[in-house]
């Protein structure tokens, strides 16, 4: 399997515009992650779906966020507009069952600039 | 958010020697606590997990040491290699899809 796949892998943007970040998770998997990691916070779950179905966003930082996942093989997160703080590496991840029966596999991030 | 707290956030070990990364928990309803290394431009990856029924677990050169009771769990790497050198993360979660990330250790193994 190629694993979970991540677009694109660096992304420069001036503050103000649309950034959509792409995941293609592990197929057969039912559930998916997306994380963000900053040497200030670690990496923070920011949303996550199982079975399509976004169960928990509280980790979205503000509106200026959103997910979606409109089919088993794809999720995206955008982020309108950009802000200099959004710099980070944005990390998916997909699992197989109960994250806390198995393993989370992260595809290799989305690094973020925003200028 | 975040609710584990993970110790040292840098290490430099020689090679051969004995990695110990510490982390502690708040939620006593954690009840699976993994490992994933990290290495520079990759995502994590699952290295070792444990559950809170076993005080120990052990994987070749890693080790999982848990302990319930104070809500500490750690990572020991024995005969620490450079290849080692990688970011670690202790996590925890519990029931349906809830990983929870320490802030990371930056393993250094000199030669």
């Amino acid at each position: 399997d190629a694993g979970v796949i991540q677009s694109p892998r660096h992304e420069v943007t001036e503050m103000g515009q649309e950034v959509t970040l792409r995941c293609k998770p592990i197929s057969g998997h039912n559930s998916l992650f997306w994380y963000r990691q900053t040497m200030m916070r670690g990496l923070e779950l920011l949303i996550y779906f199982n079975n399509n179905v976004p169960i928990d966003d509280s980790g979205m930082p503000e509106d200026r966020f959103s997910a979606k996942m409109p089919n088993a093989s794809f999720s995206t997160l955008k982020i309108q507009p950009s802000e200099p703080r959004d710099s980070a590496v944005y990390f998916c991840a997909s699992s197989l069952g109960q994250v806390n029966t198995g393993e989370l596999f992260f595809g290799e991030g989305s690094r973020l600039t925003v200028l | 958010q975040q609710q584990v707290k993970q110790s040292p956030q840098s290490l430099i070990v020689q090679k051969g020697g004995i990695s110990i990364i510490n982390c502690a928990y708040e939620n006593t309803a954690f009840d699976y606590f993994p490992w994933y290394q990290q290495f520079p431009g990759k995502g994590p990856a699952l290295l070792i997990a444990i559950r809170p029924d076993v005080s120990e677990k052990k994987e070749g050169r890693f080790t999982i040491s848990f302990n319930k009771s104070a809500k500490q769990f750690s990572l020991h790497i024995m005969d620490s290699q450079p290849g080692d050198s990688a970011t670690y993360f202790c996590a925890a979660s519990m029931v349906w899809n809830d990983m929870r990330f320490g802030a990371g250790t930056r393993l250094t193994v000199k030669p």
